[in-house]
């Protein structure tokens, strides 16, 4: 139920460039899919619920799209911060909750 | 400000039982929240381990089902994961984590992770 494939598995991205991060889930989620960063030594952080919604407190240059079986995490312009490992997580069925295996976007 | 803070041994013998608690600060636990465990093993990915309800509610990963409970202690303000016949393969940072339903079961709060280890 609900596994999801995160591409690519590392990026390399220059600080001021666009970042785009895809999830792409087995089965229909709907909206019910959340976005996460962990930088090193840290919790994950929520930075995207509902596909789309920036959770409280998260920049403007984080941006999620898609529905169903594609999602994009956009980060507009990476600043030295954003330098992390990106999770995307479904909870469509939220009885069985399922990340997706990462995305480390890391600095060319 | 929702704080979560996780305790436990840090080592963990093979075969014995792993013990953790997540202490909640700034909201109480016997709201219409879900609570749950997520862990990391060492240079890996997310699991979700289970969540669980005050009123009693929990709903684990099949994968360990056979292997986990869960519990609310509303008079604490904590709930609490125990894993029994551990393994090598137990060895990772375990989160706890508030969800936020009925928006979504997303995790809006989480713990700072504790690191528990399985060796003898």
């Amino acid at each position: 139920e609900g596994g999801l494939t995160q591409s690519p598995a590392t990026l390399s991205v220059s600080p001021g460039e666009r970042a785009t991060l895809s999830c792409r889930a087995s089965q229909n989620v709907g909206s019910n899919l959340a976005w996460y960063q962990q930088r090193p030594g840290q919790a994950p952080r929520l930075l995207i619920y509902g596909a789309s919604t920036r959770a409280t407190g998260i920049p403007a240059r984080f941006s999620g799209s898609g529905s169903g079986t594609e999602f994009t995490l956009t980060i507009s312009s990476l600043q030295s911060e954003d330098f992390a490992v990106y999770y995307c997580q479904q909870y469509n069925n939220w009885l069985t909750l399922t990340f997706g295996g990462g995305t480390k976007v890391d600095i060319k | 400000q929702v704080r979560l803070q996780e305790s436990g041994p840090g080592l963990v013998e093979p075969s014995e039982t792993l013990s953790l608690t997540c202490a909640v600060s700034g909201y109480s636990i016997s709201s219409d929240y879900y609570w749950g465990w997520i862990r990391q093993p060492p240079g890996k990915g997310l699991e979700w381990i289970g969540s669980t309800h005050h009123s009693g509610n929990s709903y684990f990963n099949t994968s360990l089902k056979s292997r986990v409970t869960m519990s609310v202690d509303t008079s604490k303000n904590q709930f609490s994961l125990k894993l029994i016949s551990v393994t090598a393969a137990d060895t990772a940072v375990y989160y706890c984590a508030r969800l936020s339903i009925p928006a979504g079961a997303f995790l809006d709060y989480w713990g700072q992770g504790t690191l528990v280890t399985v060796s003898s």
